[in-house]
This record gives structure tokens, C-alpha cells and sequence, in this order.
């Protein structure tokens, strides 16, 4: 089953504490980013990924970090975290980026982060 | 990138026909335009997506006009689990930041 796979779920974690959220996709897509969804602000842009080895900052990169040294995988790190990183994060990959043909969006189903 | 506008918020009753604006006057020739859906606590999920004139698929249908300045998505006899968000999206292929903006709050009563 085409999928794109997030661990952990949720998590509680406290402030300064480095912590990694996977996200893995089997479609061999070669576009991959996270969001970060917060109440009334909507979906913001963390970081993407082009393509192995090539990421960039999306709108609200402040504090996180990413890297793609597979196709599949792309995780967030939270090198120290802070309460203000509390939030439902995403991670989505497409066949390639954009939204023209084929740029459909696949989503994870979320990771619910608790920073105190 | 072109700025969308959607309502942020809509209320339907079940059974009826929902229609959901997008505004994108800067809409660039190479942009599609794509709607996706959010329930709560999950991630946003592929609805429809079209370039000009209408599309239809067994879940909604897409109407953009000829200036492709605006889009509607149409829901066709709404149900209590419409109940959600919905994006209104527009890029071209090879855009790497792809933005969601805060999209429609759909609340269907019954």
C-alpha cells in the first residue's frame, strides 16, 4: 500500500531534549517536505527536499533541521526544542514538486509534539 | 507563488449542494489550480485538481472560468463527514514551496 509513514506518533518530550521524527515514504517519490500546523495559522512550510541530498527552507525553518541521504526517508530534527515547537507536524512527498500533473501531495497522518 | 483568498469558514446542511471559492488574481499560465481536504488530526488529502474550464470526479467537481482568476469547488449533496477544511492550492510543476494557506472551514449541520 502506497504510503507515507510518520514515527512517533506522539510524543512528550521537555525543553532541550534533541529528539528525530521519521517519515517515510514507499512510492519512491522524489519530492518530500514537512509542515507544521498550528490553530488559526493553517499548514506553514518547515523544510523540502528536491531530490537526495538537496533540501531548502520552507516559510518557518527556525529551530529545525532536515537532511535526504535516501529517497525514502526524510527526517525532522528538533536539536533543542522549546514549548513554541508544540505542534502537529507533517510530512508529505509527491512524485515531483508543484501542483501541476503529478504534483499530488501524499501526507502522513501526523505527529503530535509536546515540548514543556 | 499566486496569492489565494478563500472564506475561511462555510455552514451547509446535509443533502445540499456546497460551493467553495478560491480567488487567485496573479494566477501565473504555467499554475494548476488544486483543491485538498482535511479532517481533523489527519493530513490534508488530494481532492481535484484542473487547469481551465471544469473537471469532475466522483468526489467533486472544478469550475474555472476563462480568466482562471477564480475557482469553485462544488460538493454535490453534502453529508455530516464533509465536515472539514478544504485547500485551495495553486502552483506550476517544478514549484518547490508549495503553501497551503489557513483554506475553508466546511461545517455541515444536519
Amino acid at each position: 500500500e502506497a504510503q507515507v509513514t510518520q514515527n512517533p506518533r506522539y510524543l512528550i518530550t521537555v525543553t532541550g531534549k534533541k529528539l528525530t521524527v521519521t517519515c517515510s515514504q514507499n512510492m519512491n517519490h522524489e519530492y518530500m517536505s514537512w509542515y507544521r500546523q498550528d490553530p488559526g495559522l493553517g499548514l506553514r512550510q518547515i523544510y523540502y527536499s528536491m531530490n537526495v541530498e538537496v533540501t531548502d527552507k520552507g516559510d518557518v525553518p527556525e529551530g529545525y533541521k532536515v537532511s535526504r541521504k535516501e529517497k525514502r526517508n526524510f527526517p525532522l530534527i528538533l536539536e533543542s526544542p522549546s514549548p513554541n515547537q508544540t505542534s502537529l507536524y507533517f510530512c508529505a512527498s509527491s512524485l515531483s514538486p508543484g501542483q501541476g500533473p503529478t504534483g499530488e501531495l501524499f501526507f502522513g497522518e501526523g505527529s503530535r509534539l509536546t515540548v514543556l | 507563488l499566486a496569492k489565494t483568498t478563500q472564506p475561511i469558514s462555510m455552514d451547509s446542511y446535509e443533502g445540499q449542494e456546497v460551493n467553495i471559492t478560491c480567488s487567485h488574481n496573479n494566477i501565473a499560465t504555467n499554475d494548476y489550480i488544486t483543491w485538498y481536504q482535511q479532517f481533523p488530526s489527519q493530513g490534508p488529502r488530494f481532492i481535484i485538481q484542473g487547469y481551465k474550464t471544469k473537471v469532475t470526479n466522483e468526489v467533486a467537481s472544478l469550475f474555472i472560468p476563462a480568466d482562471r482568476k477564480s475557482s469553485t469547488l462544488s460538493l454535490p449533496r453534502v453529508s455530516l463527514s464533509d465536515t472539514a477544511v478544504y485547500y485551495c492550492l495553486v502552483g506550476a510543476l517544478g514549484d518547490d514551496k508549495i503553501i497551503f494557506g489557513k483554506g475553508t472551514r466546511l461545517h455541515i449541520l444536519p
